[in-house]
């Protein structure tokens, strides 16, 4: 059964850098499919953050939202089996819940709906 | 970028009844499309890809349809649990992708 799990501090202070964990069981990262972060503010919708795509080959390639002006790095850690996301000089406008979720891993192919979410982890940007 | 607009923002239904959701695209997506559901306090979940094919254990009451920049999520006979927030996200045109601002379903 895939899992993913999300980790790391729930309050960050303005100006400084949120880095988050997804751990993924049930199934390798290494898998020629995408991984995905997604937020949703409080009471609002969903935001792609980014995206990350990764080969039987370990070749890795990464998609962000131009709408974070490149404050985002997605990276990989295989041989833990988990990806991470960080977003730095975060603002309070970047409270939400972060989500990470796997793309289209359920079917042959690439693809790039979320088929699997974690939990989901709240982080709050206040000093 | 291509902005998706849902309608309406919120849709009063009651439990038995048809809903009919409504998902429009700035500019063609083909059929890549996907319809997602959150319940109050849970994380969102697939309920529809390729613009109408329904994910692993989507009750068949769930229904998608449309191509291009115009979408339709059905929800035959409305249930107690099917109460809930719906988002279609389009994946054609990327970066970015893209979501909806989203429809709430409510009891009527």
């Amino acid at each position: 059964q895939v899992q993913l799990q999300e980790s790391g501090p729930g309050l960050v202070k303005p100006s400084e850098t949120l880095s988050l964990i997804c751990a993924v069981s049930g199934f390798s990262i290494i898998s020629d499919h995408y991984w995905g972060w997604i937020r949703q503010p409080p009471g609002r919708g969903l935001e792609w953050i980014g995206s990350v795509y990764l080969s039987d080959n370990t070749f890795y390639n990464t998609y962000y939202n131009p709408s974070l002006n490149g404050r985002v790095t997605i990276s990989v850690d295989t041989s833990k089996n988990q990806f991470s996301l960080s977003l730095t000089s975060v603002t309070a406008a970047d409270t939400a819940v972060y989500y990470c979720a796997s793309q289209g891993i359920a079917v042959a192919g690439i693809e790039y709906y979320f088929d699997y979410w974690g939990q989901g982890t709240l982080v709050t940007v206040s000093s | 970028e291509t902005v998706m607009t849902q309608s309406p923002a919120t849709l009063s239904v009651s439990p038995g009844e048809r809903a009919t959701l409504s998902c429009r695209a700035s500019q063609s997506v083909s059929t890549n499309l996907a319809w997602y559901q959150q319940r109050p306090g849970q994380t969102p979940r697939l309920l529809i890809y390729g613009a109408s094919t329904r994910a692993t254990g989507i009750p068949a009451r769930f229904s998608g349809s449309g191509s291009g920049t115009e979408f339709t999520l059905t929800i035959s006979s409305l249930q107690s649990e099917d109460f809930a927030v719906y988002y279609c996200q389009q994946y054609n045109n990327w970066p970015p992708l893209t979501f909806g601002g989203g429809t709430k379903v409510e009891i009527k």
